[in-house]
């Protein structure tokens, strides 16, 4: 079956501009979180659905960042003003319930290089 | 504050060779530590996991090992291959897991 969807694989935006970018979770995965992925660094948790809502946005970086899921499906990440310092790879992954250990998936990422 | 710690940072074996990564963590609450194998432009894959209640699990090539008192865990893999040329995450948590920084491996044919 389809793995975990991203759009789009790259996007190179200039400062201050708004970026979206998408998800499309494995089919029937009620969990959906993404992360941010730094060069040479590991995945930094961002914000956690379940269903439509946003069970834990403790890693959003600050009010530039939001996070939508409004069908529990399709998410999109959506970044105010970017800075050159949110370049990274955006990675979300889905998982079937969320539930302790429950196997996440991840998408290939979108690559957001902010000039 | 870095609460997994990887190392090393960079691993380079010989085809056949045994390649070890170790993990160290901070917080005692964690009670799940997967290891994620992720290959250039692609998302890190779910590779082997282990509960904290027990201190060895083993799948194919791949051998977790835990040490719940130092707080440390380790990936071992087998009879390395070519193939298993990527960078490995350890991680620490439960339904949102903190990362370590990665370690690239490279197995020299």
């Amino acid at each position: 079956g389809a793995g975990v969807s991203q759009t789009p694989s790259n996007k190179v935006t200039e400062k201050g501009k708004y970026v979206e970018l998408r998800c499309d979770p494995i089919s029937g995965h009620t969990a959906l979180y993404w992360y941010r992925q730094s060069l040479g660094q590991g995945p930094e948790f961002l914000i956690y659905f379940q269903g439509t809502g946003a069970a834990d946005d403790s890693g959003l970086p600050n009010d530039r960042f939001f996070a939508v899921r409004p069908e529990g499906s399709v998410s999109t990440l959506k970044i105010q003003r970017t800075e050159r310092g949110d370049s990274a790879v955006y990675l979300c992954a889905s998982s079937l319930t969320g539930a302790d250990s429950d196997t996440q998936y991840f998408g290939p990422g979108t690559r957001l290089t902010v000039l | 504050q870095q609460q997994v710690k990887q190392s090393p940072q960079s691993l380079i074996v010989q085809k056949g060779g045994i390649s070890i990564i170790n993990c160290a963590y901070e917080n005692t609450a964690f009670d799940y530590f997967p290891w994620y194998q992720q290959f250039p432009g692609k998302g890190p894959a779910l590779l082997i996991a282990i509960r904290p209640d027990v201190s060895e699990k083993k799948e194919g090539r791949f051998t977790i090992s835990f040490n719940k008192s130092a707080k440390q865990f380790s990936l071992h893999i087998m009879d390395s291959q070519p193939g298993d040329s990527a960078t490995y995450f350890c991680a620490a948590g439960s339904y949102i897991p903190t990362f370590g920084r990665g370690t690239s491996l490279i197995v020299h044919p």
